[in-house]
């Protein structure tokens, strides 16, 4: 257990809709990543907040958004489904601002649009 | 921009073989280096980490990794699988400079047979 939460676990969804995901990150960890992993692209870096502030920004789609809340846990916003979107979502944290600590990932949330 | 290659989507070994998994990177700067396993249905777990010093890094469960910088190559090699290190293993990168995403290589199914 790495001690970061995802909720849901599973999400199932029609296209055109929106969805949240929750994360919690480890207890002392300020940084908190969202990556997207698909058959067809791997494992993608979307976003990272660190205390409260968009810190980087990977491959992240405008119709998806997140914010990380002063408990510092994290939501992933993604709006106006495709089918495209289907796939694991994972947030990870760390202690650290940059990439020099480790990365500990939750256990995933797997959106299905049908 | 970091790139990660790995060598082989799949690779099959025998119970108490050598286990071998490569990896490629390329950075404009010295990189910090990962390995990740991901079990079927969990989040990943970090199995050993390169930031500097030691070339050599020994991991979990027995893993290792020796960062050749003149190869760029960070390859994961364990001396003797066990059934249990069947998963998916994912080779990162992330600059020193304070990048906080990592990249990903598009992983390795190893597979153990008995």
């Amino acid at each position: 257990d790495s001690g970061v939460t995802q909720t849901p676990k599973h999400l199932i969804t029609a296209t055109g809709q929106r969805v949240t995901l929750r994360c919690s990150p480890r207890s002392g960890d300020l940084s908190v990543y969202w990556y997207q992993q698909s058959l067809d692209q791997g494992l993608q870096f979307l976003i990272q907040y660190y205390n409260g502030e968009e810190r980087a920004k990977g491959n992240i789609l405008e119709r998806f958004s997140a914010q990380q809340f002063p408990d510092l846990h994290s939501e992933l916003n993604l709006s106006s489904l495709e089918l495209g979107d289907s796939a694991l979502y994972f947030c990870a944290s760390s202690v650290a601002i940059s990439g020099v600590g480790e990365q500990y990932f939750g256990p995933g949330t797997r959106l299905t649009v049908t | 921009a970091q790139s990660v290659t790995q060598l082989g989507s799949h690779v099959s070994v025998s119970e108490g073989a050598l286990v071998l998994l490569r990896c490629n990177y390329s950075s404009s700067v010295p990189p910090y280096l990962f390995w990740y396993v991901q079990y079927p249905n969990q989040g990943l777990q970090l199995l050993l980490k390169y930031t500097t010093g030691a070339t050599l890094v020994k991991g979990i469960n027995g893993f290792e990794a020796e960062f050749k910088k003149s190869e760029t190559s960070f390859h994961l090699t364990k001396p003797s699988a066990h059934m249990s290190d069947a998963a998916e293993y994912f080779c990162a990168v992330s600059d020193q400079g304070g990048s906080e995403k990592l990249v990903f290589g598009k992983g390795t199914k190893l597979t153990v047979n008995p």
